[in-house]
């Protein structure tokens, strides 16, 4: 299948700091990837749909001047945590696809786990 | 009522044995289905990709989708203990992104 890449695997913050996520496609061009969010023994929450070349759409109750999404390039989009704190903790999963958002088959990035002190 | 149900489990299942997976969904305008296996501190895999109603084969899995009923099933015969992992069902929402079942942890003892 294709192949998304997440950026780092994990990053342990200081409270107050901000934290860049980087979420690449290797073997395809995506117009549109999603930013999930996951916590401890629960699913995946949708953040925010990035869309190449425009702003992107936040999810009801996720504050778009806290996760600053770029996507720049038909190749990656960026999360950046801004200001963390303890709570932001949690598990973020980039994802994509050839043929998103007409089509469902979407591929994960391995996530990157962010620990705010 | 939520889009997407289904029993987080945990599931535990000798090696060998036949082990069914499933969702249920409420929104009749789905048409694209997927599983995803989802192994600890990791993302999620796909690990099979369904477009409507119907059966799909591929090596020890099949997926069926019956959307009269509003089920999707995920079968994975000879399970193994490496088959481990939790695993979630998604639908394709209106915006392309994925809305996910809450996982059912399965767990394959030797």
């Amino acid at each position: 299948g294709a192949v998304v890449s997440q950026h780092p695997s994990w990053v342990i913050c200081k409270s107050g700091t901000s934290v860049k996520i980087e979420c690449r496609s290797l073997d395809f061009q995506a117009t549109t990837m999603f930013w999930y969010r996951q916590f401890p023994k629960q699913s995946l929450m949708l953040m925010a749909t990035s869309n190449e070349g425009s702003k992107a759409t936040y999810e009801q109750g996720v504050e778009k001047d806290k996760f600053l999404i770029n996507h720049a390039s038909l190749t990656l989009s960026t999360l950046t945590v801004t200001s963390a704190h303890p709570e932001d903790s949690s598990f973020y999963i980039c994802s994509a696809g050839p043929t998103a958002p007409n089509t469902g088959e979407l591929f994960f990035g391995e996530g990157s786990r962010l620990t705010v002190l | 009522q939520k889009e997407v149900e289904q029993d987080p489990g945990p599931l535990s299942v000798p090696e060998g044995a036949i082990v069914s997976l499933n969702c249920t969904y409420s929104n009749s305008a789905f048409q694209y289905f997927m599983w995803y296996r989802q192994y600890s501190r990791k993302g999620p895999e796909l690990l099979m990709y369904t477009y409507s109603s119907g059966n799909k084969e591929d090596g020890r899995f099949t997926a069926q989708v019956d959307k009269s009923s509003k089920y999707i099933s995920l079968f994975i015969r000879d399970s193994q203990p490496s088959d481990s992992a939790t695993y979630l069902c998604a639908m394709k929402g209106s915006q392309g992104n994925l809305i996910f079942g809450k996982g059912t942890k399965l767990s394959v003892k030797p």
